[in-house]
Protein backbone atom coordinates (compact mmCIF):
# COMPACT_ATOMS: atom_id res chain seq x y z
CA UNK A 1 0.00 0.00 0.00
CA UNK A 2 0.87 3.69 -0.09
CA UNK A 3 3.50 4.69 2.64
CA UNK A 4 6.01 7.17 3.33
CA UNK A 5 9.11 5.93 5.57
CA UNK A 6 11.03 8.77 7.93
CA UNK A 7 14.09 7.26 8.55
CA UNK A 8 14.95 9.66 11.88
CA UNK A 9 12.78 9.56 14.65
CA UNK A 10 15.27 11.75 16.86
CA UNK A 11 17.87 14.44 15.46
CA UNK A 12 19.73 16.36 17.60
CA UNK A 13 21.93 19.46 15.85
CA UNK A 14 23.53 22.53 17.28
CA UNK A 15 22.56 26.03 16.21
CA UNK A 16 24.17 26.47 12.45
CA UNK A 17 24.48 22.79 11.99
CA UNK A 18 23.34 21.61 8.17
CA UNK A 19 19.48 19.52 8.57
CA UNK A 20 18.95 17.10 6.46
CA UNK A 21 15.87 14.93 7.63
CA UNK A 22 15.10 11.83 5.21
CA UNK A 23 11.96 10.76 3.48
CA UNK A 24 11.23 8.30 1.26
CA UNK A 25 7.64 7.00 -0.32
CA UNK A 26 5.80 4.22 -1.31
CA UNK A 27 2.62 5.19 -3.72
CA UNK A 28 0.96 3.18 -6.51
CA UNK A 29 0.12 6.86 -8.56
CA UNK A 30 2.43 10.08 -8.96
CA UNK A 31 1.99 11.70 -5.48
CA UNK A 32 2.12 15.36 -4.34
CA UNK A 33 4.83 15.69 -1.37
CA UNK A 34 4.30 17.53 1.48
CA UNK A 35 6.35 18.67 4.53
CA UNK A 36 4.60 19.84 7.97
CA UNK A 37 6.08 21.44 10.95
CA UNK A 38 4.36 20.56 14.36
CA UNK A 39 5.61 23.21 17.19
CA UNK A 40 4.99 22.37 20.74
CA UNK A 41 1.34 22.45 22.04
CA UNK A 42 -0.24 23.30 18.52
CA UNK A 43 -1.37 21.27 15.39
CA UNK A 44 0.94 20.49 12.18
CA UNK A 45 1.37 23.42 9.62
CA UNK A 46 1.90 23.02 6.10
CA UNK A 47 5.51 23.92 5.26
CA UNK A 48 5.40 23.56 1.27
CA UNK A 49 4.70 20.60 -1.38
CA UNK A 50 6.58 19.49 -4.64
CA UNK A 51 3.97 18.17 -7.65
CA UNK A 52 6.31 16.92 -9.94
CA UNK A 53 9.58 15.24 -10.67
CA UNK A 54 12.86 17.60 -10.12
CA UNK A 55 10.27 19.70 -9.00
CA UNK A 56 11.70 22.01 -5.29
CA UNK A 57 9.87 22.92 -2.64
CA UNK A 58 10.91 25.61 0.01
CA UNK A 59 9.68 27.46 2.98
CA UNK A 60 11.38 29.59 5.64
CA UNK A 61 14.98 28.44 5.20
CA UNK A 62 14.06 25.10 4.23
CA UNK A 63 13.87 23.11 0.88
CA UNK A 64 13.24 19.37 -0.87
CA UNK A 65 13.30 18.27 -4.23
CA UNK A 66 11.19 16.02 -5.42
CA UNK A 67 12.96 12.72 -6.69
CA UNK A 68 11.00 10.26 -8.64
CA UNK A 69 13.92 7.77 -9.54
CA UNK A 70 14.48 7.38 -5.65
CA UNK A 71 11.33 8.14 -4.72
CA UNK A 72 12.37 10.61 -1.92
CA UNK A 73 11.39 14.07 -0.77
CA UNK A 74 14.33 14.65 1.92
CA UNK A 75 14.30 18.01 4.39
CA UNK A 76 17.19 20.01 4.35
CA UNK A 77 18.40 23.49 5.53
CA UNK A 78 21.88 24.80 5.34
CA UNK A 79 21.62 26.60 8.81
CA UNK A 80 19.52 26.14 11.60
CA UNK A 81 18.17 28.03 14.29
CA UNK A 82 16.95 27.20 18.39
CA UNK A 83 13.52 28.04 17.08
CA UNK A 84 13.37 25.18 14.24
CA UNK A 85 12.91 22.80 17.45
CA UNK A 86 9.51 20.99 16.05
CA UNK A 87 8.38 18.06 14.85
CA UNK A 88 8.44 17.41 10.83
CA UNK A 89 6.35 15.21 8.92
CA UNK A 90 6.79 13.90 5.51
CA UNK A 91 2.95 13.31 3.56
CA UNK A 92 1.65 12.10 0.19
CA UNK A 93 -1.37 12.95 -1.32
CA UNK A 94 -2.62 11.03 -4.58
CA UNK A 95 -5.55 11.89 -6.77
CA UNK A 96 -7.55 8.78 -6.18
CA UNK A 97 -7.51 9.90 -2.43
CA UNK A 98 -9.25 12.89 -3.00
CA UNK A 99 -7.49 15.40 -0.54
CA UNK A 100 -6.27 12.28 2.00
CA UNK A 101 -3.07 12.72 3.48
CA UNK A 102 -0.43 10.00 4.34
CA UNK A 103 1.94 10.84 6.86
CA UNK A 104 5.67 9.17 8.17
CA UNK A 105 6.18 8.90 11.36
CA UNK A 106 7.47 12.40 12.18
CA UNK A 107 11.06 13.57 13.22
CA UNK A 108 11.86 14.80 16.07
CA UNK A 109 14.29 17.98 15.97
CA UNK A 110 15.84 19.50 18.79
CA UNK A 111 18.25 22.31 18.09
CA UNK A 112 20.83 23.08 20.98
CA UNK A 113 21.62 27.02 21.39
CA UNK B 1 -9.24 35.03 10.68
CA UNK B 2 -10.04 31.20 9.29
CA UNK B 3 -9.50 28.42 11.34
CA UNK B 4 -9.80 25.16 12.83
CA UNK B 5 -11.36 24.87 16.52
CA UNK B 6 -11.65 22.00 18.54
CA UNK B 7 -12.92 21.25 21.98
CA UNK B 8 -11.89 20.23 24.54
CA UNK B 9 -8.75 20.54 24.59
CA UNK B 10 -7.69 18.49 27.43
CA UNK B 11 -10.72 15.34 28.44
CA UNK B 12 -10.09 12.49 30.66
CA UNK B 13 -12.47 10.25 30.12
CA UNK B 14 -13.52 6.68 32.46
CA UNK B 15 -12.87 3.26 30.41
CA UNK B 16 -16.30 2.58 29.29
CA UNK B 17 -17.95 5.92 29.21
CA UNK B 18 -18.80 8.04 26.02
CA UNK B 19 -16.49 10.59 25.00
CA UNK B 20 -17.38 13.13 22.16
CA UNK B 21 -14.75 15.30 20.73
CA UNK B 22 -16.00 18.71 18.33
CA UNK B 23 -14.49 20.64 15.84
CA UNK B 24 -15.27 23.28 14.12
CA UNK B 25 -13.96 25.11 10.79
CA UNK B 26 -14.77 28.33 9.47
CA UNK B 27 -12.29 28.06 6.30
CA UNK B 28 -15.04 26.98 4.13
CA UNK B 29 -13.01 23.26 3.29
CA UNK B 30 -15.44 20.49 1.72
CA UNK B 31 -13.24 17.69 3.67
CA UNK B 32 -12.88 17.38 7.41
CA UNK B 33 -10.30 14.99 8.79
CA UNK B 34 -9.83 13.37 12.34
CA UNK B 35 -5.96 12.42 12.74
CA UNK B 36 -5.06 10.81 15.55
CA UNK B 37 -1.19 11.35 17.10
CA UNK B 38 1.30 8.35 18.65
CA UNK B 39 4.75 8.24 19.42
CA UNK B 40 6.28 6.27 16.64
CA UNK B 41 2.88 6.26 14.49
CA UNK B 42 2.98 9.58 13.69
CA UNK B 43 -0.44 10.84 11.95
CA UNK B 44 -3.17 7.93 11.21
CA UNK B 45 -6.16 8.69 9.65
CA UNK B 46 -9.15 7.86 11.59
CA UNK B 47 -12.48 9.62 9.65
CA UNK B 48 -13.12 11.92 7.32
CA UNK B 49 -15.83 13.70 5.68
CA UNK B 50 -16.33 15.18 2.13
CA UNK B 51 -19.53 17.29 3.69
CA UNK B 52 -22.33 17.80 5.49
CA UNK B 53 -23.88 14.29 5.92
CA UNK B 54 -21.35 11.99 4.80
CA UNK B 55 -18.53 10.23 6.53
CA UNK B 56 -15.74 7.76 5.92
CA UNK B 57 -13.77 4.98 7.44
CA UNK B 58 -10.11 6.09 7.47
CA UNK B 59 -7.03 3.60 7.97
CA UNK B 60 -8.37 2.77 11.79
CA UNK B 61 -11.49 3.32 12.11
CA UNK B 62 -12.15 0.85 15.08
CA UNK B 63 -13.85 2.02 17.80
CA UNK B 64 -14.35 5.14 16.78
CA UNK B 65 -17.49 6.92 14.99
CA UNK B 66 -17.71 10.35 13.32
CA UNK B 67 -20.49 12.99 12.68
CA UNK B 68 -20.50 16.01 10.08
CA UNK B 69 -24.03 17.60 10.90
CA UNK B 70 -22.88 20.54 8.73
CA UNK B 71 -20.28 22.27 7.24
CA UNK B 72 -18.22 23.81 9.64
CA UNK B 73 -18.86 20.97 12.00
CA UNK B 74 -17.53 17.14 12.57
CA UNK B 75 -17.50 15.43 15.56
CA UNK B 76 -15.86 12.17 16.58
CA UNK B 77 -17.00 9.97 19.13
CA UNK B 78 -16.09 7.11 20.95
CA UNK B 79 -18.98 5.31 22.31
CA UNK B 80 -17.34 3.08 24.86
CA UNK B 81 -13.56 4.38 25.70
CA UNK B 82 -10.55 2.48 26.40
CA UNK B 83 -7.10 3.36 27.36
CA UNK B 84 -6.06 2.07 24.41
CA UNK B 85 -7.52 5.20 22.93
CA UNK B 86 -5.55 7.46 25.13
CA UNK B 87 -3.48 9.62 22.34
CA UNK B 88 -3.60 13.56 21.00
CA UNK B 89 -6.23 13.52 18.41
CA UNK B 90 -6.51 16.29 15.99
CA UNK B 91 -9.19 17.81 13.41
CA UNK B 92 -8.38 19.01 9.90
CA UNK B 93 -10.09 20.75 7.26
CA UNK B 94 -9.15 21.15 3.77
CA UNK B 95 -10.08 20.55 -0.19
CA UNK B 96 -11.03 17.46 -1.88
CA UNK B 97 -7.68 17.31 -4.19
CA UNK B 98 -4.13 15.79 -3.88
CA UNK B 99 -2.79 19.03 -4.03
CA UNK B 100 -4.48 19.43 -0.76
CA UNK B 101 -3.29 21.48 2.19
CA UNK B 102 -4.67 20.38 5.03
CA UNK B 103 -5.39 23.33 8.20
CA UNK B 104 -5.05 21.73 12.09
CA UNK B 105 -6.57 22.37 15.06
CA UNK B 106 -4.46 22.76 17.71
CA UNK B 107 -5.55 19.19 19.24
CA UNK B 108 -7.63 17.73 21.93
CA UNK B 109 -5.34 15.28 24.44
CA UNK B 110 -7.41 12.67 25.56
CA UNK B 111 -6.77 9.89 28.43
CA UNK B 112 -8.41 7.03 29.11
CA UNK B 113 -8.02 5.46 33.11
Amino acid sequence: GDSVTQTEGQVALSEEDFLTIHCNYSASGYPALFWYVQYPGEGPQFLFRASRDKEKGSSRGFEATYDKGTTSFHLRKASVQESDSAVYYCALGLNYNQGKLIFGQGTKLSIKP
Amino acid sequence: EAAVTQSPRNKVAVTGGKVTLSCNQTNNHNNMYWYRQDTGHGLRLIHYSYGAGSTEKGDIPDGYKASRPSQENFSLILELATPSQTSVYFCASGERSSQNTLYFGAGTRLSVL
